[in-house]
Parts: C-alpha cells; sequence; structure tokens
C-alpha cells in the first residue's frame, strides 16, 4: 500500500492554458474524490467517481474543468483555459466502496496561475 | 447547505498540555459521520478519529478523543500529552451521505516546547 499518489506536485502556468493534474489512488479502492483547497479554507468537494463512473459533480466544477477516470484506476483533471481564480491546491482522495468510509487523501498539487 | 464551522481560527497548547479543538456543524439529518484530519505543513491530509452519529460512545484513539453532543451538533477534539508532532491544521469533516465531505476552515494548534 503505497498511499495515494498526486502529480506534478507543483505547478505554475500562466492565464489562458490548460492544465492535467493526475491521481493515483490506493489500489483496489473504488472511490475517488477530487477537493480544491484554497488558502485558509477547507477542501472544497468538486466530483467523485465510483470505478470509472463519475456519480457527483459540485457546481464548483465549471464548464472548464473535467474529470476522468477511465479505466475505474487512475484519475485526471483538466483545467482548460487557466484563470487566476484557479490558483488553489488541488486534492484527490480515495476509499473503499461503501458508505461513510475514511477518506485517504495525497499530498496534492499546488496551481499558480499568472 | 451543509455546513462545518470552525471558530478558533489558531490555537496553541503546552507541550504535554491539554488542547480542545471545537466543531459544530448544521445538519438536518439524522444518520451521518464526522471526522478530524491532521493536515501538517507541507504534508498530506491524516485521518485523526472518526465518529458515527448513531454510536452513544464517543470515539477515542490514544491521546486523541472527542466530545461528540449530537442535540447540539458539536463535535470537539481533545488531544491530550500534546507533542510537538500534533503541530498542524485540523480539520473537521462532516460526511451526511457517504459520497462527499464537508470541512470546516481549520484550526492552526502550535505546540510550544
Amino acid at each position: 500500500d503505497t498511499g495515494v499518489s498526486q502529480n506534478p506536485r507543483h505547478k505554475i502556468t500562466k492565464r489562458g492554458q490548460n492544465v492535467t493534474f493526475r491521481c493515483d489512488p490506493i489500489s483496489e479502492h473504488n472511490r475517488l474524490y477530487w477537493y480544491r483547497q484554497t488558502l485558509g479554507q477547507g477542501p472544497e468537494f468538486l466530483t467523485y467517481f465510483q470505478n470509472e463512473a463519475q456519480l457527483e459533480k459540485s457546481r464548483l466544477l465549471s464548464d472548464r474543468f473535467s474529470a476522468e477516470r477511465p479505466k475505474g484506476s487512475f484519475s485526471t483533471l483538466e483545467i482548460q483555459r487557466t484563470e487566476q481564480g484557479d490558483s488553489a491546491m488541488y486534492l484527490c482522495a480515495s476509499t473503499t466502496l461503501g458508505g461513510h468510509e475514511t477518506q485517504y487523501f495525497g499530498p496534492g498539487t499546488r496551481l499558480l496561475v499568472l | 447547505a451543509q455546513t462545518v464551522t470552525q471558530s478558533q481560527p489558531e490555537m496553541s497548547v503546552q507541550e504535554a498540555e491539554t488542547v480542545t479543538l471545537s466543531c459544530t456543524y448544521d445538519t438536518s439529518e439524522s444518520d451521518y459521520y464526522l471526522f478530524w484530519y491532521k493536515q501538517p505543513p507541507s504534508r498530506q491530509m491524516i485521518l485523526v478519529i472518526r465518529q458515527e452519529a448513531y454510536k452513544q460512545q464517543n470515539a477515542t484513539e490514544n491521546r486523541f478523543s472527542v466530545n461528540f453532543q449530537k442535540a447540539a451538533k458539536s463535535f470537539s477534539l481533545k488531544i491530550s500529552d500534546s507533542q510537538l508532532g500534533d503541530a498542524a491544521m485540523y480539520f473537521c469533516a462532516y460526511d451526511p451521505t457517504g459520497n462527499q465531505f464537508y470541512f470546516g476552515t481549520g484550526t492552526s494548534l502550535t505546540v510550544i516546547p
């Protein structure tokens, strides 16, 4: 069990560029979650997958954001036409199937949009 | 809307002393789960303790314990015998459906040697 990993750990981009983040969950964890954390705030839910199906999306997830989990293993989060307001830490978490299980978090990807 | 309130942005405690971090939440649900997570500087969030709302008994995990008051919608974390390694941001999280967590804004804990 190597834990949840996220790549890259840091990303600096210019406004208007597209960025993609990757999350590798704990193996055999069926559920995968994406959160966004801005400075001084707690994580805010963006979306979650059960296997390859995206089951819920927050209204925070604008049309510029898209997430995939094509084979039910790793997931990617893409932000198109980045804006300065997208600067944040993007956290991934995974858990086993079933409600109310402990979510195991990755180290996050810190995005800075210039 | 689901809300979680942590009213103490910062707290400090002397090493070996006890500190209590507060958390309140707003809900109309009767069955849900509550969590405390710790986020050390530049490190990932890790679970501290977990409480099921239908259980009357307060959860305990070594030096960490909770005071869960369901009627008051309060879920405080007590850290006994504080250690330097306890210094971190602490987040309270509420889980009503098993589909997402709602987090508070966090409490930054400083441990004074």
